[in-house]
Formats: C-alpha cells, structure tokens, sequence
C-alpha cells in the first residue's frame, strides 16, 4: 500500500524554529513536495525534493533522505502568518506526476 | 498569473441530483487532478487526466466520473450526489513538479 505519516498538530512560538516530518511508503518514489494551506485557502507550493539533502528557500528549508523513506519540513524565524496546515506529498508516478498526500500538520504559531 | 478557478466557492445540492463542478486552467496543463478534501484526512484524489479525453481512476472514484473535452477544461460529475459527498472539492493542475490549485468548491448536499 502507499502511505504518509506526518505529526497531526504542531505548536511553536514566534521566532522559534519548527520542523514537521514526513515518513512514506509508496511503491514508487520521484520526489517529496511540501504544501502550505490556510484556513479557507487553496494549497501553495513550498518545496520539492528529488534528491537527498537539503533544500533552501528563504526561512523554509526541505529535506530529503531517499534511503530512509523521511523528509521534512523546517520553518525559521516562524511568524504568525506561519500558521496553516502543510501537507507533505509524493511524487509517485513520473509520466503523470500523480502525488499522495499526506494527512496535513496543523501549525500553531503563538506570540 | 497562473490562474486555476472553479465555477463556485459554495454550492448546496439535495441527494439524487446530478451535480457538476468546473474547473478551468489557463496555463496549458496536460495534467489536471480533482481531489476532495476532509478533516483529518488530508487531500484525496478522485480522478485525474494526463490528456484530453484521457482519464483515471484515483484513489477515491466511487461515486464520481469526469470528463476532459478540451486541454483547459476539467469536470467533475456527482451522478447521484449523496450526504457523504458533503466536503470540500479541489482541483489542481501541474507544471513541472509543481501543482496549482483552484480555490476549492465547498458542496453541501442535503
């Protein structure tokens, strides 16, 4: 079977760091995106990974480690307007670029 | 702007009737996904297409067919809409590695 497992809620402080795992398990595996979704919003692209390691983009970082079947999800500096859900996602078929969700990780940043 | 919209925010069906939801891209996408979103359960695939007249079965088709006539074009057809199909509806379209998402259709049905 194909499944995702990431922390259901997360709870920070403003300025902290967080970090929000992601372990699959998938019968096929072309890389790991991260989603950001407010309340009442669609989901946004944070990130992508299709190799191990770290990937950087401003205070979000992503990383991927292939051999153990786990990414994550870290957040710096975190900021109020940080609080959403982040789902992670494979990337399980390259022709049709068909992802699995994760079930989301509901963060709370608190002042 | 990359621009994936939906025909409504919010739409109130009774049980038994026939229900379509729209989905339009304007960014020339060979794929386009519909997926229903529920507390707890993340983000479920009913369907996608990877061509025009293209189509397959996500993990959740029951209930559910779709249609893809033209490239830019989605939809997503409830052939009998029943209380569990009360939920959220998503569609989205990818470029590259990246999936763009609609605004999401809210669907009650009575």
């Amino acid at each position: 079977g194909q499944s995702l497992e990431q922390p259901s809620e997360v709870t920070a402080v403003e300025g902290a760091i967080v970090q929000i795992n992601c372990t699959y398990q998938t019968s096929g595996f072309y890389g790991l995106s991260w989603y950001q979704q407010h309340d009442g919003g669609a989901p946004t692209f944070l990130s992508y990974n299709a190799l191990d390691g770290l990937e950087e983009t401003g205070r979000f970082s992503s990383f991927l480690s292939r051999s153990d079947s786990y990414g994550y999800l870290l957040l710096q500096e975190l900021q109020m307007k940080d609080s959403a859900s982040y789902f992670c996602a494979v990337h399980a078929r390259g022709a049709t670029n068909k992802l699995i969700f994760g079930t989301g990780t509901l963060l709370a940043v608190q002042p | 702007d990359v621009k994936v919209t939906q025909s409504s925010r919010y739409l109130v069906k009774r049980t038994g009737e026939k229900v379509f939801l729209e989905c339009v891209q304007d960014m020339d996408h060979e794929n386009m996904f519909w997926y229903r979103q529920d507390p707890g359960l993340g983000l479920r695939l009913i369907y996608f297409s990877y061509d025009v007249k293209m189509k397959e079965k996500g993990d959740i088709p029951e209930g559910y067919s779709v249609s893809r006539e033209k490239k830019e074009r989605f939809s997503l057809i409830l052939e009998s809409a029943s209380t569990n199909q009360t939920s959220m509806y998503l569609c989205a379209s990818i470029g590259g590695n990246e999936q763009f998402f609609g605004p999401g259709t809210r669907l009650t049905v009575l």
